[in-house]
């Protein structure tokens, strides 16, 4: 059973450029969630779905942070225009509704994206 | 406001045990998780605690007091391989789905 996929693993790009990632949940899940990893802030929740409807987005820090999810099987985080400080890492996970542990969640391999 | 605190840094060495803390100040809480996450890979799920109490699993074990929003990762016979980032986390928010992560604790573990 493959995991969450992300794809691309790496970008690097330039301020001002538009940047697009995206997500593969695993089959049969009902949320997905976009996180942002830096070291001076750590992991933070950036927005998730429940069966690709935006439930909360109050993570997304501005307007050039959008996200997408127009079906089970795929959502996007857009960046548009990029700034350096967008530099991080970005996890998309998802999980189910009923799930023994909690319903815990599965996490991608991440995209490292580097803002130039 | 919402707030989840743990170590830095922690060091140990093999075959000893270890104890990371976190303490977590939130608005809703519908089970606390930990999280396992080497350098330059993603988080992986370690365990979940709802009820007050002990979860073992194997080497790990984790411990939940709500009462005092108190949460502990024991590590057991460590081994090299634990060296990693172990990231406290609560479920909360405005559907109780969504996760509230501590900054995470580094260990190292030393031969």
């Amino acid at each position: 059973d493959a995991g969450v996929i992300q794809s691309p693993r790496h970008e690097v790009t330039e301020m001002g450029q538009e940047v697009t990632l995206r997500c593969k949940p695993i089959s049969g899940h009902d949320y997905l969630f976009w996180y942002r990893q830096t070291m001076m802030r750590g992991l933070e929740l950036l927005i998730y779905f429940n069966n690709n409807v935006p439930i909360d987005d109050s993570g997304m820090p501005e307007d050039r942070f959008s996200a997408k999810m127009p079906n089970a099987s795929f959502s996007t985080l857009k960046i548009q225009p990029s700034e350096p400080r967008d530099s991080a890492v970005y996890f998309c996970a998802s999980s189910r509704i009923w799930a023994p542990d909690g319903n815990e969640q599965f996490f991608g391999p991440g995209t490292r994206l580097t803002v130039l | 406001g919402q707030n989840i605190d743990q170590p830095t840094e922690m060091t140990a060495t093999e075959g000893a045990i270890v104890q990371i803390n976190c303490t977590y100040q939130t608005s809703g809480f519908n089970g606390l998780f930990w999280y396992q996450q080497h350098a330059g890979e993603a988080p992986t799920f370690l365990s979940y605690n709802v009820l007050d109490g002990l979860e073992e699993k194997g080497r790990f074990s984790s411990f939940l007091s709500r009462s005092k929003g108190y949460s502990y990762l024991l590590l057991k016979e460590l081994q090299m391989k634990d060296s990693a980032s172990y990231l406290c986390a609560v479920r909360g928010g405005q559907a109780g789905t969504a996760l509230i992560f501590g900054k995470g604790t580094t260990l190292s573990v030393s031969s």
